[in-house]
């Protein structure tokens, strides 16, 4: 199986802060990456597929870069509704598919 | 609307068994993959496995191979997760998820979850 790993697990930030969420990939993946965001309580939302698209609605702020094995998601202004959890997930091949731990982002 | 809605929380015993369901509207159900995702209580997303309504074509996860058994209906639209004997580490939040892509299993539609609780 591809193992993906994410860091940090927590990271703590303020509204208006710049933040970067870092995903690698146990082997290469290409740019085959999706990243997704879940609140308590919700089903995850998809943000990014294909490493660095935008999913129709998602707002400008978040964005996208990698390949191979290392990717990051950015959040470029923090607002107060994005304070949720952080999941990258590989969809290379049927390897199986797999989800990174996951990335809480907390208020400061 | 296109949206996925799963069937609603269970409480089950040790060694009962049990199938959640996940319905389909608003789309083709049979022209695109369904998935399923385990969220056990606190923890991270594991895909579990994938099926394709049209040809019941499906894949596991090794870690669920032999574990779960994912199927489906497409006359009524929905698929289906089943445990023959559940475990209390079964207990966790269930998901059914499409895929917009056939090729490319990354999950656009989500259902909203069904919870499933396994306490004696």
């Amino acid at each position: 199986d591809i193992q993906m790993t994410q860091s940090p697990s927590t990271l703590s930030a303020s509204v208006g802060d710049r933040v970067t969420i870092t995903c690698r990939a146990s082997q290469s993946i290409n740019n085959w990456l999706a990243w997704y965001q879940q609140k308590p309580g919700k089903a995850p939302k998809l943000l990014i597929y294909k490493a660095s698209s935008l999913e129709s609605g998602v707002p400008s702020r978040f964005s996208g870069s990698g390949s191979g094995t290392e990717f990051t998601l950015t959040i470029s202004s923090l607002q107060p509704d994005d304070f949720a959890t952080y999941s990258c997930q590989q969809y290379n091949s049927f390897s199986p598919e797999t989800f990174g731990q996951g990335t809480k982002l907390e208020i400061k | 609307e296109v949206q996925l809605v799963q069937s609603g929380a269970e409480v089950k015993k040790p060694g009962e068994s049990l199938k959640i369901s996940c319905k389909g509207s608003g789309y083709i159900f049979s022209s695109h993959w369904i998935g399923w995702v385990r969220q056990m209580p606190g923890k991270g997303l594991e895909w579990m496995g994938i099926i394709y309504p049209g040809d019941s074509d499906t894949r596991y996860s090794p870690s669920f191979q032999g574990q779960v058994t994912i199927s489906a209906d497409k006359s009524i639209s929905t698929a289906y997760l089943q445990w023959s004997s559940l475990k209390a580490s079964d207990t966790a939040m269930y998901y059914c998820a499409r895929p917009n892509s056939f090729q490319y299993w990354y999950f656009d539609l989500w259902g909203r979850g069904t919870l499933v609780t396994v306490s004696s």
